[in-house]
This record gives C-alpha cells, sequence and structure tokens, in this order.
C-alpha cells in the first residue's frame, strides 16, 4: 500500500534553513504529482507547494514563494522541501501528500508529517 | 484565493443519526467544460494526517464507507453521514482545487 514517510523536521532559527524529506514507496512514485501541506499547531491545513510528476512544474503558496523549494527524485522515489528564510509563522506539522493523478490537487494519501519548530 | 467557508464550527450529533457539514466557496468550483466540481472533503481524527473522503463534490475515495456522500454544486457544499458511528468522531475540512488549493476551517464533529 502506499506509504509516505517524511523526515528532517526539527527546531530552527529564524531566517535559517531546514529541508524536509518524504520517502515514497508502494506505488510508481514517478507517475504523479506530489505536494507539502502544513498544518500549524491546533489550526487547521495549508497548502504549500506542488511538483508535477517529472518535476517539470512547481507550484507555490504566495506565503512561502521566494524562499521554499520543492523538489524530487524519481529514482530514489524522494520528496524534498528546501525551506529558506524560515519565520515564527512557518511552524508547523510538514505532511508530504501523493497526488489524485498529476496536478489534479487532491491530495489522497497523506504521511504521518514532520515538525518544523521555528523559534530562536 | 477562493475562501472557503464551512458551517456549522462544531456540532454533536446522536450515534446513528445523521450529521450534515455545509461546505461554501467565494465563488463557483463548476468547470464548465468538464461539467466537474472541483471540491473534495478530508477527515482528520486527533493526531493523524487528514484521509481523503471524497472528490468531485459527490465520488466517494475506494474503501470510504457508504454512509459518507457528498452533494451540492458551484458554491454550495455538503458532506453527509447518513448513521453516525462513534469512529466518525473527527475534524472534517473542505477543499477547493479549482485554483490553488485552499481548505474551510474546518469543522469539528463528536458525540452527543
Amino acid at each position: 500500500q502506499v506509504q509516505l514517510v517524511e523526515s528532517g523536521g526539527g527546531v530552527v532559527q529564524p531566517g535559517r534553513s531546514l529541508r524536509v524529506s518524504c520517502a515514497a514507496s508502494g506505488f510508481t512514485f514517478g507517475d504523479y504529482g506530489m505536494h507539502w501541506v502544513r498544518q500549524a499547531p491546533g489550526k487547521g491545513l495549508e497548502w504549500v507547494a506542488t511538483i508535477s510528476y517529472d518535476g517539470s512544474n512547481n507550484y507555490y503558496a504566495d506565503s512561502v514563494k521566494g524562499r521554499f523549494t520543492i523538489s524530487r527524485d524519481n529514482f530514489r522515489n524522494t520528496l524534498f522541501l528546501q525551506m529558506n528564510s524560515l519565520r515564527a509563522e512557518d511552524t508547523a506539522v510538514y505532511y508530504c501528500a501523493k497526488d489524485l493523478l498529476d496536478t489534479a490537487m487532491v491530495f489522497c494519501n497523506w504521511g504521518q508529517g514532520t515538525l518544523v519548530t521555528v523559534s530562536s | 484565493d477562493i475562501v472557503m467557508t464551512q458551517s456549522p464550527d462544531s456540532l454533536a450529533v446522536s450515534l446513528g443519526e445523521r450529521a450534515t457539514i455545509n461546505c461554501k466557496s467565494s465563488q463557483s468550483l463548476l468547470y464548465s467544460s468538464n461539467n466537474k466540481n472541483y471540491l473534495a472533503w478530508y477527515q482528520q481524527k486527533p493526531g493523524q494526517p487528514p484521509k481523503l473522503l471524497i472528490y468531485w463534490a459527490s465520488t466517494r475515495e475506494p474503501g470510504v464507507p457508504d454512509r459518507f456522500s457528498g452533494s451540492g454544486s458551484g458554491t454550495d457544499f455538503t458532506l453527509t453521514i447518513s448513521s453516525l458511528q462513534a469512529e466518525d468522531v473527527a475534524v472534517y475540512y473542505c477543499q477547493q482545487y479549482y485554483s490553488p488549493p485552499t481548505f474551510g476551517q474546518g469543522t469539528k464533529l463528536g458525540i452527543k
């Protein structure tokens, strides 16, 4: 079955960088678009970024555009999110999610998430 | 951005009774070229990631019990649980994918 396992979260100071990863298994990774969705503590869901099945197209929420970069390695079945210039408001659980198709923007499978805390 | 507004923010329903959650979008989610509504519903239980229940407003994800159903078109949508079970206690979110995705604020469903 589909398995998505995030890693790389932790505590980071404002202005610093962090990269989180998502290891995928149980499906043909290179056939699907992938996403990052975040959830601040006790809050709702916020879409962050999307990458097409082959990495040729990326999409970002305005709140992270220019600071975050989504990428993928289809040989290693891994999704990445490089987060630069981190702010306190980026504190959240970051989930990776598999698309229903390529970039339908329907999040049909989710990982357990990795917590990123931005604090001095 | 399209704003999604759910109502109510919370509700409590007796076991076996019907639960209804509403979702309204700030613009139509109906794409005229394919006559599909770009609206999904998710369930999030405490300490767990969200789970996709319904997409295209009314298509149930495989494995989702048939007591869950989605309806509506344009700007007004509804998630209905026909007979509430204890395991349905969760927060429910609607999400539009007509444009850059946005979610409703969530509706917390409990047992009366």
